[in-house]
């Protein structure tokens, strides 16, 4: 039973290079949510989805793109890549948006941007 | 805006003591209320959630309370243990757009 997986769990990238962080999960939840995660900080949300086909912008959206093509997938895509995007990004997934005591995170994935 | 705090950020306490940690959050307009455990290099952990309406939740060692109309909520650990060590946060979901909002945490270390 894996629930959330995140692939690659860390990467080191340059300033300006792209990358694209994987999220499948096989609970065939409907909602997926991209978070960072910053020392000293809470989690803050990126973008969402609410079901295959959809997304929709969280709290700090800009730099990122994402994309649900399939119901267990969700991708979070960093096109030009900047030092402030240096950070533990973490996927989530739910069946219903209010039942937060149902929410399914993965491991992380670690990134680095120089 | 509604905006979490988690105080302490650090905590480090002998092996067998009762603690409490403490959330608050600065708008009443919540749907739930939720305390998640994070071990290092893992994803986070749902512990407890508390709906509105509700003034507790407990499980095994754990509960926890909730205060809308003050703004608070405790994480109340009975009997501590080593295994207990991890960073603890809260989560309010807001009723306005269901978006949660997230404390920076507590890392806990249990001293055996």
């Amino acid at each position: 039973n894996a629930g959330v997986t995140q692939t690659p769990k860390f990467r080191v990238l340059k300033t300006g290079q792209s990358m694209t962080l994987l999220c499948a999960q096989d609970m065939n939840h409907e909602y997926m949510y991209w978070y960072r995660q910053d020392p000293g900080m809470g989690l803050r949300l990126i973008h969402y989805s609410v079901g295959e086909g959809t997304t929709a912008k969280g709290e700090v959206p800009d730099g990122y793109n994402v994309s649900r093509l399939k119901k267990q997938n969700f991708l979070l895509g960093l096109e030009s890549a900047a030092p402030s995007q240096t950070s533990v990004y973490f996927c989530a997934s739910s069946r219903t948006l209010t039942n937060t005591g149902e929410l399914f995170f993965g491991e992380g994935s670690r990134l680095t941007v120089l | 805006k509604q905006e979490v705090t988690q105080i302490p950020a650090a905590l480090s306490v002998p092996e067998g003591e009762n603690l409490v940690l403490n959330c608050s959050f600065t708008d009443s307009a919540i749907y739930n209320l939720q305390w998640f455990r994070q071990d290092p290099g893992k994803g986070l952990t749902s512990l407890l959630l508390i709906q509105s309406s509700q003034r507790e939740q407990t499980s095994g060692r754990l509960n926890a309370s909730l205060d809308k109309s003050s703004g608070r909520s405790t994480l109340y650990i009975a009997a501590s243990q080593p295994g207990d060590s991890a960073t603890y946060l809260c989560a309010v979901l807001r009723d306005s757009n269901y978006q949660l909002i997230w404390g920076a945490g507590t890392k806990l270390i249990i001293k055996p």
